[in-house]
């Protein structure tokens, strides 16, 4: 069985830039959430897709965007970096995505983000 | 919304001992209470969960209790090791919501 998987593992940009990141959902999961979490947090919410549809978001503004593929797979965009985006990004499957919510949910081990 | 707040951020204790973290929740809607566990470098991975159908679970050295009067739960480690040592995350999320939200960590240190 294939865990979650996320790329770039590390990577840096600049104020202003843009960045995608990718996640590869566990086997059999068809929901992918993204979290933030900040050095010495815990993971913020910021969405979830189910069939290839936004299905929850968290506070976070609209420059924080994603996208999941027909093969469960995702990607999160975010636009116009501000260095307090610096952060752990972690995709999280589940094979929730009917509304309960109450899936466990399996992490990958994330992207980090350094925003300059 | 939900905000959940965990306590205490920091624990140490000899090998052995007990462990024992707390987490209050502010939605009396919110009916599943996972917790997980962070290594560093790596994601968290779930350890135990429990649902407001019940009072509390057990998984051999680790326990979970809920009290929904008062809107708490706790993780209770027993007879701790080294290799507990990690980030101890509490979360807690409302059916039909897809917002799952989770405490600010707990560091525990068991020392040998």
């Amino acid at each position: 069985e294939t865990g979650v998987t996320q790329s770039p593992t590390h990577l840096i940009k600049t104020r202003g830039q843009q960045v995608t990141l990718r996640c590869s959902s566990q086997s059999g999961h068809n929901t992918v959430s993204w979290y933030q979490q900040a050095l010495g947090q815990g993971p913020q919410f910021i969405f979830q897709y189910y069939r290839e549809e936004e299905n929850g978001r968290g506070n976070f503004p609209p420059r924080f965007s994603g996208l999941q593929f027909p093969n469960y797979s995702s990607e999160l965009n975010v636009n116009a970096l501000e260095l307090d985006d610096s952060a752990l990004y972690l995709c999280a499957s589940s094979s929730a995505g009917t509304g309960l919510g109450t899936g466990e949910l399996f992490f990958g081990e994330g992207s980090r983000l350094t925003v300059l | 919304g939900e905000n959940v707040e965990q306590h205490p951020s920091t624990l140490s204790v000899q090998e052995g001992d007990s462990a024992v973290i707390k987490c209050t929740y502010s939605d009396s809607a919110s009916n599943y209470f996972p917790w997980y566990k962070q290594e560093l470098g790596k994601g968290p991975q779930l350890i135990i969960d429990i649902r407001s159908n019940v009072g509390e679970k057990k998984d051999q050295r680790i326990a979970v209790t809920l009290n929904k009067t008062a809107k708490h739960f706790s993780l209770h480690i027993t007879e701790t090791q080294p290799e507990d040592s990690a980030v101890y995350f509490c979360a807690a999320s409302i059916a039909k919501n897809n917002d799952m939200r989770f405490g600010a960590g707990t560091r525990l240190t068991v020392k040998p």
